[in-house]
């Protein structure tokens, strides 16, 4: 079945450092992409997307591209801020109507 | 301009009190979900309705139950509350014209069992 694998529990760089948390997907259908970002206490929302290969979403300054060949869709940011301290979904859908997730990352920015 | 309203926003009930959660949407989104989210993990379906039509996952207990009465609203009945259902419980909806589209969430409802 479909699958996502992302960083693994916490990331915890300093303001205005770089970042990268990684995903990865299985799937044998052609699927969107997307990360979602849950602040403490509510739902997921949608943070960007990609829906087909090569595309790239962006949003408050995080990419993600939609590489195929690679089956992955990486978040990056040049200079994180604090207020970007969230956890990070990755997810897909394949046009089964289920969105599968990875199991989180949660962002915390030193200041 | 809330999308999806999951009410109550905090529920507290007894062990093996029957409790609802509800939600209601504002998109007209034919597919409705309801997931469980527990502390540090991600979301995990329990079910989704596509219109009226009910699909429950292989893995969700028999003690969770839905119903959908018209295309706005939806309900999660818990028959017989264990600890172990203490969590966040989330509503969502998706389009079927954007099949491979954004899934909207509700803020959820944090769910404890005394």
């Amino acid at each position: 079945g479909d699958s996502v694998v992302q960083t693994e529990g916490q990331v915890l760089p300093s303001e205005g450092d770089s970042l990268i948390v990684n995903c990865s997907y299985e799937t044998t259908q052609y699927p969107s992409l997307f990360w979602y970002v849950q602040y403490p206490g509510e739902g997921p929302q949608l943070h960007l997307k990609a829906m087909k290969a090569n595309d790239k979403g962006r949003n408050k300054g995080f990419e993600a591209m939609y590489r195929k060949e690679t089956t992955s869709f990486h978040l990056e940011k040049d200079s994180v801020q604090e207020s970007d301290s969230a956890v990070y979904f990755c997810a897909l859908t394949s046009g089964t109507y289920k969105y599968i997730f990875g199991t989180g990352t949660r962002l915390k920015v030193l200041a | 301009d809330a999308m999806v309203i999951q009410n109550p926003r905090y529920q507290v009930t007894q062990f093996g009190k029957p409790v609802t959660l509800s939600c209601s949407q504002t998109l007209n989104h034919n597919v409705m979900y309801w997931y469980q989210q527990k502390s540090s993990q991600a979301p995990k379906l329990l079910f989704h309705y596509y219109d009226k039509d009910f699909n429950n996952e292989a893995d969700t207990p028999d003690n969770f139950q839905s119903r959908r009465p018209n295309t706005s609203f939806c309900f999660l009945d818990i028959r017989s509350p264990g600890l172990g259902d203490a969590a966040m419980y989330l509503c969502a909806t998706s389009s079927e014209a954007g099949v491979l589209d954004t899934q909207y969430f509700g803020p959820g409802t944090r769910l404890t069992v005394l």
